[in-house]
Formats: structure tokens, sequence, C-alpha cells
């Protein structure tokens, strides 16, 4: 089945630094690709998307890009503020439609 | 927030008994999950729904059943509630499989003792 693998598994960084975490993918039929950030005891929120139809996608600060060659997907957080401090989720579409999402970032933005 | 609450927030259960977790919308999106969140695992699909009565599996589903008798009602159910189900678990809507953006409601702690 289809295997979500996403590095790091913790990330910390100073204010004002960027942050990139990738993820990679096994299913080539894979089309959508969300990105959720989870705060501490809160749901998992969206907060990009990219489909399979394009290679980088921007929003504000944070940017998703995607090779679909390589399977691979990337999500690029400029100019880091502490509230951007929570749990990273990617996850890809797979088989029929069903999401398998990655085990998660903990970043860390230090003042 | 999309309009999605799960009940109970926590609940704490011995070995063996049935547990049941439900989940309300009222966005009338078609599509409805359940998934577990476990430490070093993200979140796991469950069960799904794809319309009233209309259920299929998910990558970890032995162990746990699902019902849905109303657009808006999701119920998830360990019949016999195991420590391996200690987790948190969520529920999700969707106005599609997979496509979209899924909301996820609070979450439900659920330990078993």
């Amino acid at each position: 089945g289809e295997n979500v693998e996403q590095h790091p598994s913790t990330l910390s960084v100073q204010e004002g630094d960027s942050a990139v975490i990738k993820c990679t993918y096994s299913d080539s039929a894979s089309n959508y690709f969300p990105w959720y950030k989870q705060e501490l005891g809160k749901r998992p929120q969206l907060i990009i998307d990219i489909r399979s139809n394009v290679g980088e996608k921007k929003d504000q600060r944070i940017a998703v890009t995607l090779n679909k060659t390589a399977k691979h997907f990337s999500l690029h957080i400029t100019e880091t503020q502490p509230e951007d401090s929570a749990v990273y989720f990617c996850a890809a579409s797979y088989n029929n439609n069903d999401m398998r999402f990655g085990a998660g970032t903990r970043l860390t933005v230090k003042p | 927030d999309a309009g999605i609450t799960q009940s109970p927030r926590h609940k704490v259960t011995e070995t063996g008994t049935p547990v049941t977790l439900r989940c309300h919308q009222t966005e009338n999106h078609r599509y409805m999950y359940w998934y577990r969140q476990d430490p070093g695992h993200g979140l796991r699909l469950i069960h799904y729904s794809y319309g009233v009565k209309d259920t299929d599996k998910g990558e970890v589903s032995d162990g746990y059943s699902v019902s849905r008798s109303k657009t808006e009602d999701f119920l998830l159910t360990l019949e016999s509630a195991t420590s391996s189900q200690t987790s948190v678990y969520f529920c999700a809507i969707s106005q599609t499989h997979g496509e979209t953006e899924a909301f996820f409601g609070q979450g439900t702690r659920l330990t078993v003792v």
C-alpha cells in the first residue's frame, strides 16, 4: 500500500530562519498532497495543499513543492515565528483516494 | 471552524468493555472519517463513510466498527476495548474523497485500562 515517509521527525530553528520538511510517497497515482498543522492539544488544520498538475504553490510565508518523478514533496516556511511551532503532517492520496499521512514533524521556533 | 463535534472529549474505560464515540457534523458533507493518532504514526484511517449506511474499512480497522444512520452522525464502536486502542481519535469530514480538504473534530482521548 501507500507509504508516506516524513523527515525530519523534529526540527528546531531560530526565529526568522527557514524550515523545510520533506515527504516521499510510493503510489505513482497519488494526485493530491495536503499539509496539516496541529498545535498542541488542538485539531489538525490544513495550511496548504498541492495537486499533481502543479509543481509549486505559495501562500505568504509557506510554500509547497512537488516532484512527481522523484515522488517527493516539501513544505517550506520562511521567516519563521514562534507561532509556527507545532506538529506538521504531510499526506498523499492513495488507491481509491484514501489519504495516507506521514508520521509528523515537530517544529520548534526559538525566539 | 467547520461544524464538526465529537463526544465525549475524554473517556477512560476498562479492558473488555464496549465504547462508542460520536461524531456530529452540520456541514452536510458526504464523506466522514475516523482516524486514530498515535506517537510516531501520524493519523491512520480506521473506517470511513461515503453516505448513509455506506461505509468502508481503512488502514487499521480491526477491532472497530462504524455506523452512519444519518448524514450528520458517524459512530465509532470498539466492541471490546483493549489497551492497544488507547489513543486520540479524530473524526473528519470532507466534500470529496481524498481530493479536498478534510476538516477535523476536536478529538477524543480514549484510555483503556
